[in-house]
């Protein structure tokens, strides 16, 4: 069984669009992230969710907006995409709000907008 | 500003030969510090962190993980390469005041020629 799963696993998409990724934890955890990889492939965090409380990281565009329904899932919705999109996006999550906590991440998704 | 750097892009070795992946970070306060592991086309996998007490951490697949305080450094080690273990390598790092900082090092792939 996949513990972090993330769909779709690859996104091709016009720039203006607007497009979602799905993900679903199955570890019981109750914190969940989003981070994105670029070209170079430098990670970077994007959000955090624990328990309905988003802590958003001020350097992301509100373009990218995280909705979780239930603690198990945590989805990516961006509207207009833009060619600086493309990157590879991972999901992640973590037991607790802890930060020695271990992060579990998901396949990644990737994002290409031409 | 507070950053991770890995300073070696690629490192080869023999199989059956030891290896080090450096990793330092210049991080305010004692931040957490973890290894996590890309394979291609997959997700991170953790390999093992550093949170308090022996700064000798053991983790996942052999690995190990050496945290010097005065040197701001945490390097991966492994004892004897196998083939399996090429892969790409992160550092990253958790300061212990601001849950949405997890700052990844640029990665460093480890290429283990049989």
């Amino acid at each position: 069984d996949t513990a972090v799963s993330q769909t779709p696993k690859y996104l091709v998409t016009q720039m203006g669009n607007d497009k979602s990724i799905k993900c679903e934890q199955n570890l019981g955890h109750d914190t969940m992230y989003w981070y994105k990889q670029d070209s170079k492939k430098f990670l970077k965090i994007m959000f955090s969710y624990n328990n309905k409380e988003l802590i958003i990281n001020e350097t992301v565009p509100n373009r990218f907006s995280p909705k979780s329904p239930d603690k198990a899932h945590l989805n990516l919705h961006i509207n207009s995409l833009e060619l600086g999109d493309s990157a590879v996006y991972f999901c992640a999550s973590s037991q607790t709000m802890s930060f020695e906590e271990t992060q579990y991440f998901g396949p990644g998704t990737r994002l290409l907008v031409l | 500003a507070q950053s991770v750097a890995q300073p070696e892009d690629q490192v080869n070795v023999a199989e059956g030969n030891p290896l080090t992946v450096k990793c330092t970070y210049s991080v305010s306060g004692n931040p957490y510090l973890f290894w996590y592991v890309q394979y291609p086309n997959r997700g991170l996998q953790f390999l093992l962190k550093y949170i308090t007490g022996d700064n000798l951490v053991k983790g996942s697949y052999g690995f190990e993980a050496e945290f010097n305080k005065s040197q701001t450094s945490f390097h991966l080690k492994k004892p004897s390469a196998l083939v399996s273990d090429s892969a790409l390598y992160f550092c990253a790092v958790r300061p212990k005041n601001n849950f949405n900082k997890f700052y990844f090092g640029s990665g460093t792939k480890l290429n283990v020629k049989p």
